[in-house]
């Protein structure tokens, strides 16, 4: 019930063209819902978040959407560009200590 | 400003040894975190402080892991007779207080147990 579930595992897309990576979550407890992006051989670096009584937020390309009743949330990437080539992580805080269980990663790939 | 830095970036030990992993915060930041992150996997939680105290220590794996943070900056986490299931990246992030602010990550440490 802990578990954060990420699909897919990779994804390659086209310069320009729209990524979208998912997420699924099991524990209604959890109550802050962030991404990551992680580049080799760096740490994770938080790219956007969002609460549960927020249905959607965008920042710049990157857009949250938050399904609540589903327990499902996902990232949306626009115009994707070859920067963005890296692995993206979501992840979901629980309790009092705000730690972070995080999926399992998606590895993005751009194609100029 | 500076960011999390974390030192050494990379150490190799033999199956064994005892080894110390330093984390220097972000000035300020009263909440640390480690968490470990093996290959293709995403980071799992380890333990967290809120000051000089640890809060949740329910990720460590068993007793060779401790953690400490004397004067609520910097933070060590040492494991004892390292085996090579330890090899993994080693993370450690700040946050300014805890549940509800952003987690800022260092670069890692990459530790390799022969």
């Amino acid at each position: 019930q802990q578990q954060v579930k990420q699909s897919p595992q990779s994804l390659i897309v086209q310069k320009g063209g729209i990524s979208i990576i998912n997420c699924a979550y099991e524990n209604t407890a959890f109550d802050y819902f962030p991404w990551y992006q992680q580049f080799p051989g760096k740490g994770p670096a938080l790219l956007i978040a969002i609460r549960p009584d927020v249905s959607e937020k965008k920042e710049g390309r990157f857009t949250i959407s938050f399904n609540k009743s589903a327990k499902q949330f996902s990232l949306h990437i626009m115009d994707s560009q070859p920067g963005d080539s890296a692995t993206y992580f979501c992840a979901a805080t629980v309790g009092n200590t705000g730690k972070l269980i995080f999926g399992q990663g998606t590895t993005l790939q751009v194609k100029p | 400003g500076a960011g999390v830095s974390q030192t050494p970036s990379n150490k190799v030990t033999e199956k064994g040894k005892y080894v110390e992993l330093r984390c220097d915060p972000i000035s300020g930041h009263t909440a640390l975190y480690w968490y470990r992150q093996s290959l293709g996997q995403g980071p799992e939680f380890l333990i967290y402080f809120q000051g000089t105290g640890a809060a949740d220590d329910s990720g460590l794996p068993n007793d060779r892991f401790f953690a400490v943070r004397p004067e609520g900056s910097v933070s060590t986490l040492k494991i004892q007779r390292t085996e090579r299931g330890d090899s993994a990246v080693y993370l450690c992030a700040s946050s300014l207080a805890g549940r509800g602010y952003e987690q800022y990550f260092g670069p890692g440490t990459r530790l390799t147990v022969t």
